[in-house]
């Protein structure tokens, strides 16, 4: 079974810290993914990676980075956290860049920006 | 006008009941459509996914797709209280996925 695994379940930072976001995946998978999930407005694309130290924009970047050093593992950070990045982020991965491949994801972290 | 539309409900039904959910989209160039259910506390996880127009059937659970009224439907028969999550629709042309906002169904026992 796919495994995705995100490092933390629920997060509380301030406004203006800087926070990491780490992701996980066991199946050698192409492809992974950042989301952001809001009431009312599904998942959101921040940022994806189809390889090692490549990244895409998705549809809602501002105010995030992301890092992918190696192939099983991506990052998502905050460079400076803000109340309105309070939400849950959701990683995924992707076995290839066909569009019909299945999305994996992680269980999802919980972030509270005070 | 988002690409694709889903009610967010909550959509509440008794043990039992069929059940409809749909999505509506925009764009005509989605070719694949999917169906994520997301059970509380977790991430979602593929349910099914179909191609172009038509049915598909799994179980208890059928897909259908109608490209000429850009709208898919997801139908759980016998509905069960396992059944309670939310489920996500999302359909793509690329290897982006474009999602709705869900519907939150409660299977009521």
């Amino acid at each position: 079974d796919v495994k995705v695994t995100q490092s933390s379940r629920y997060l509380v930072k301030r406004t203006g810290e800087k926070v990491f976001l780490e992701c996980v995946q066991d199946m050698d998978h192409e492809n992974m993914f950042w989301y952001r999930q809001d009431p009312g407005l599904g998942l959101r694309l921040i940022y994806f990676s189809y390889d090692v130290k490549m990244k895409e924009k998705g549809d809602i970047p501002e105010g995030y980075s992301v890092s992918r050093e190696k192939k099983e593992r991506f990052s998502l950070i905050l460079e400076s956290a803000s109340t309105n990045q309070t939400s849950m982020y959701l990683c995924a991965s992707s076995l290839e860049s066909r569009y019909q491949e299945t999305q994996y994801f992680g269980p999802g972290t919980r972030l509270l920006v005070l | 006008q988002k690409e694709v539309e889903q009610d967010p409900g909550p959509l509440s039904v008794p043990e039992g009941a069929i059940v409809s959910l749909n999505c509506t989209y925009s764009n005509s160039a989605f070719q694949y459509f999917m169906w994520y259910r997301q059970y509380s506390r977790k991430g979602p996880e593929l349910l099914m996914y179909t191609y172009s127009s038509g049915n598909k059937e799994d179980g208890r659970f059928t897909a259908q797709v109608d490209k000429s009224s850009k709208y898919i439907s997801l139908f759980i028969r016998d509905s069960q209280p396992s059944d309670s999550a939310t489920y996500l629709c999302a359909m793509n042309s690329n290897y982006q996925l474009i999602w709705g906002a869900g519907t939150k169904l409660i299977i009521k026992p």
